[in-house]
């Protein structure tokens, strides 16, 4: 059974703090993907990477960035936490011709 | 573009009542669609694709060309089935990126 782990359920940080959100996989898939979910809007991709190091932006990246230093980690952080970062964030992880696996989710309050 | 449009935010039925959740794609190649399912406090998960072709937990999903649709219907709804649901579009590049709808919640009321 694929296991997508993300670090904490809940977090509460302040406007202007950096913040850190880490995905962990232990399936060896290539891809990994951030997306934020938001009540009528579904989920929306900020990031995904489809090898260690490689990464592309998604449909809503500004504000964020992420790294792959390892294949089975992918992190997302928020440079500058701003109040409309406040949101669900879910980690994705996807083999080859598999669909995507995710993770619990960190609901994430930025104050 | 590519693009994936689920019209109804909330639909409300009562225990076994049939259900229908409608998605409509826009995409110009063969597309694969997926069907994803969140029960409340629960992760995401698939519930079916389109290229299976199968049941689970009495849900089907036709893939329409015609209408570029891909609804989810299920003859009787349980309360169980309460859940939010998002229609999902692989996109065209080999990325495995996927374009999900708006998502719908689905109430079953006993």
């Amino acid at each position: 059974d694929v296991k997508v782990t993300q670090s904490s359920r809940y977090l509460v940080k302040r406007t202007g703090e950096k913040v850190f959100l880490e995905c962990v996989q232990d399936m060896d898939h290539e891809n990994m993907f951030w997306y934020r979910q938001d009540p009528g809007l579904g989920l929306r991709l900020i990031y995904f990477s489809y090898d260690v190091k490689m990464k592309e932006k998604g449909d809503i990246p500004e504000g964020y960035s992420v790294s792959r230093e390892k294949k089975e980690r992918f992190s997302l952080i928020l440079e500058s936490a701003s109040t409309n970062q406040t949101s669900m964030y879910l980690c994705a992880t996807q083999g080859a011709q598999q669909p995507q696996h995710f993770g619990d989710g960190t609901r994430l309050s930025i104050l | 573009a590519q693009r994936v449009t689920q019209p109804e935010k909330l639909l409300s039925v009562f225990k076994g009542a049939p259900v229908e959740l409608k998605c409509n794609y826009s995409y110009s190649g063969s597309p694969e669609l997926f069907w994803y399912v969140q029960y409340s406090r629960q992760r995401l998960q698939l519930l079916l694709r389109h290229i299976s072709r199968e049941s689970i937990k009495g849900f089907t999903a036709d893939l329409n060309k015609g209408e570029t649709s891909f609804h989810l219907k299920k003859p009787f709804a349980q309360e169980e089935d309460s859940a939010m649901y998002y229609c999902a579009l692989l996109g065209s590049s080999n990325t495995g990126k996927l374009i999900f709808g708006q998502g719908t919640t689905l109430q079953v009321k006993p």
